[in-house]
């Protein structure tokens, strides 16, 4: 199995809103609600941000937010801050092979 | 608050065999229907899952990888550890422990990393 597709790069200026997409096929991401979402910032441990679609962990931003539809998941950042500046990677459970795919990753670039 | 740390060699040569350990604090490895993992990241690259331990010791790897790898536990010392036999340059990554939900199919709990180079 190949891994999700995701943009390479997305951008915002302060307080705006940006949305990373994550596509995947009806195998992992259309199959089921097992998607999640972690940051990374350079030179540090992935932080999961989103479990199930759009549940976040204690003591995450509300600013972050996730959905699906059909084969994609999106990550929505809202009131886009410095801080958000980091790498963005989705991932899905598979239920055989690969137990579980990675997204290619997304760099967040505040502006 | 589980806290996850890897260890082991920062370098190793081709064709020998990767060994790293994981020493999990504050939360038992034969407790609670976790799976145990190990997930790298080539230098500059996304992420790619190697295989995790269920907490009974059953094992699940990545097809790609499977027949290099292997992942034990040793529950008295509460750690886990990742062989991966017969390695080249392109093993070299940073390579990050992690917890995964049983029911749930997140990693919740991550190491800080460890890089291993693989050259002689």
């Amino acid at each position: 199995q190949s891994a999700l597709t995701q943009p390479a790069s997305v951008s915002g200026s302060p307080g705006q809103s940006i949305t990373i997409s994550c596509t995947g096929t009806s195998s992992d991401v259309g199959s089921h609600d097992f998607v999640s979402w972690y940051q990374q910032h350079p030179g540090k441990a992935p932080k999961l941000i989103i479990y199930e679609v759009n549940n976040r962990p204690s003591g995450v931003s509300n600013r972050f937010s996730g959905s699906k539809s059909d084969n994609t998941a999106s990550l929505t950042i809202s009131g886009l801050q410095a801080e958000d500046e980091a790498d963005y990677y989705c991932s899905s459970y598979i239920t055989s092979g690969v137990l579980t795919l990675f997204g290619t990753g997304t760099k967040v670039t505040v502006l | 608050q589980v806290q996850l740390q890897e260890s082991g060699p920062g370098l190793v040569k081709p064709s020998q065999t990767l060994s790293l350990t994981c020493t999990v604090s504050s939360g038992s490895l034969s407790s609670g229907g976790y799976y145990w993992s190990w997930i790298r990241q080539h230098p500059g690259k996304g992420l790619e899952w190697i295989g995790y331990i269920y907490y009974r010791g059953s094992t699940y790897y990545n097809p790609s990888l499977n027949s290099r790898v292997n992942i034990s536990k040793d529950t008295s010392k509460n750690q886990f550890s990742l062989k991966l036999s017969s390695v080249t340059a392109a093993d070299t990554a940073v390579y990050y422990c992690a917890r995964r939900g049983g029911f749930s199919r997140e990693f919740d709990y991550w190491g800080q990393g460890t890089l291993v180079t693989v050259s002689s």
